[in-house]
């Protein structure tokens, strides 16, 4: 079954400091796309970053990147340069090739940006 | 630019009572998808739309039924709300239905059910 696990449920960072949001997945698709989402409280859902199965380099986009390591099967999120408006509740997720675009979503990440 | 509107933003039903969440994209998307979130979880799927014409199961269908109304409206409706479908319901759309295209979300509706 296809699936994807984050396993911190909450972490805390300093602002400036970097920080790394773990993601793994469970598929046998060859090909898929991996999403990061941002949820902060006030509900609504950002698109981050996109990672394709067969892109070679790490995706980047201003202060995040992702950290694909395809044989460990796992997605990570690196924001750099924390800011106290990176706290929120962030998603990994997968879309497996060929399923109409669906997106499968992890438990989240609670983010917390201390001054 | 609204990009995708969902209606309403809050709503309070009764057990066994219907209603219809409204759900509307203005960035000439092909794709429209209905997601429910329960507390500390995940999106899960409902139904999704692929194209105009077409709609398919997610993960989680049982209870809902949804219409394509053209490309840019896709509603979903709960014929006899139950309370275990309390939860807030996204709306998203995407250019194309493929693994490769992000999707864009509503604000989401906030539903309770007594």
């Amino acid at each position: 079954a296809q699936k994807i696990t984050q396993t911190q449920p909450g972490m805390f960072v300093q602002e400036k400091e970097a920080v790394t949001l773990d993601c793994t997945y469970d598929t046998s698709d060859p090909s898929y796309g991996l999403f990061w989402y941002k949820q902060p409280s006030s509900g609504e859902m950002i698109f981050l970053i996109y990672q394709g199965s067969y892109d070679q380099q790490n995706a980047t986009e201003g202060r995040y990147s992702l950290n694909f390591q395809k044989a460990r099967k796992s997605a990570n999120l690196v924001i750099s340069a924390s800011q106290l408006g990176d706290s929120a509740m962030y998603f990994c997720a997968m879309s497996p090739y060929n399923q109409g675009g669906k997106l499968i979503f992890g438990q989240g990440t609670e983010l917390s940006v201390k001054p | 630019n609204a990009g995708v509107t969902q209606t309403p933003k809050f709503q309070v039903l009764k057990t066994g009572q219907s209603m219809t969440l409204q759900c509307a994209q203005d960035m000439n998307h092909n794709s429209m998808y209905w997601y429910r979130q329960d507390p500390g979880m995940g999106l899960r799927l409902i139904y999704y739309s692929a194209s105009e014409g077409t709609t398919d199961k997610g993960e989680v269908p049982n209870g809902y039924n949804v219409s394509r109304l053209n490309k840019r409206e896709f509603s979903l409706r709960l014929e006899s709300a139950a309370p275990s479908q309390t939860s807030v319901y996204f709306c998203a759309s995407s250019r194309l239905p493929d693994s490769n295209q992000p999707q864009h979300f509503g604000d989401g509706t906030r539903l309770s059910i007594l």
